[in-house]
């Protein structure tokens, strides 16, 4: 039974720490989602990846969060430095998108258990 | 721009009743529509999407272009129905098929 897995499942760090979480996406899969929920915001689309390559990353905070895939079967997150309303669950999802011409088809998106984050 | 709106951050029903959990969207051209689940501890997961015009546990959802809709409907709510509940939109433009998801809408279903 194929699964997202991510790495670690809970991280509490101290404000000003580099956090670095990970995601084991599922074999085969060509894309990967990034997402953070919280309670005031449910689930906001950080970054997405087709074929290993950045689609897109517009709802991550540059100047801080750092999003990529070094081979196709690692995506990392990365927050540097972390702040106090980093805290969150990040979640990572993989799915396929079937191209055709200028038309795109996306099928499911699996999650991961997600890593639940707290910046004190 | 994509874009998801539940109104309702929470839904309460009694078991038995029915249950409608709606979902507005916005996109300029011709959408993919999903509902997601995520149960208590468990993964989020899909429960269905507009292509597949299936029921899930009892549950459909009718896409509604001229509204921008895509409600989901269940006509008789189960205890085992609670959980939060995401509508969520890919674009099919190239280059759009990201997923957007709404804010969620957390149902509970009371005995």
């Amino acid at each position: 039974d194929a699964r997202v897995t991510q790495t670690p499942r809970h991280k509490v760090t101290e404000m000003g720490q580099e956090v670095t979480m990970r995601c084991q996406p599922i074999l085969g899969h060509n894309t990967v989602f990034w997402y953070r929920q919280t309670m005031m915001q449910g689930l906001e689309l950080l970054a997405y990846f087709r074929n290993r390559a950045p689609l897109d990353d517009s709802g991550m905070p540059k100047d801080r969060f750092s999003a990529e895939m070094p081979d196709a079967t690692l995506a990392t997150l990365k927050i540097q430095p972390s702040e106090p309303r980093d805290s969150a669950v990040y979640f990572c999802a993989s799915g396929l998108v079937f191209l055709y011409r200028q038309t795109g088809t996306n099928t499911e998106a699996f999650f991961g258990q997600g890593t639940r984050l707290t910046v004190v | 721009a994509q874009r998801v709106t539940q109104p309702e951050k929470l839904l309460s029903v009694f078991k038995g009743a029915p249950v409608e959990l709606k979902c507005n969207y916005s996109y300029s051209g011709s959408p993919e529509l999903f509902w997601y689940v995520q149960y208590s501890r468990q993964r989020l997961q899909l429960l269905l999407r507009h292509i597949s015009r299936e029921s899930i546990k009892g549950f459909t959802a009718d896409l509604n272009k001229g509204e921008t809709s895509f409600h989901l409907k269940k006509p008789f709510a189960q205890e085992e129905d609670s959980a939060m509940y995401y509508c969520a939109l890919s674009g099919t433009q190239g280059g759009s098929e990201k997923l957007v998801f709404g804010k969620g809408t957390k149902l509970t279903v009371n005995p």
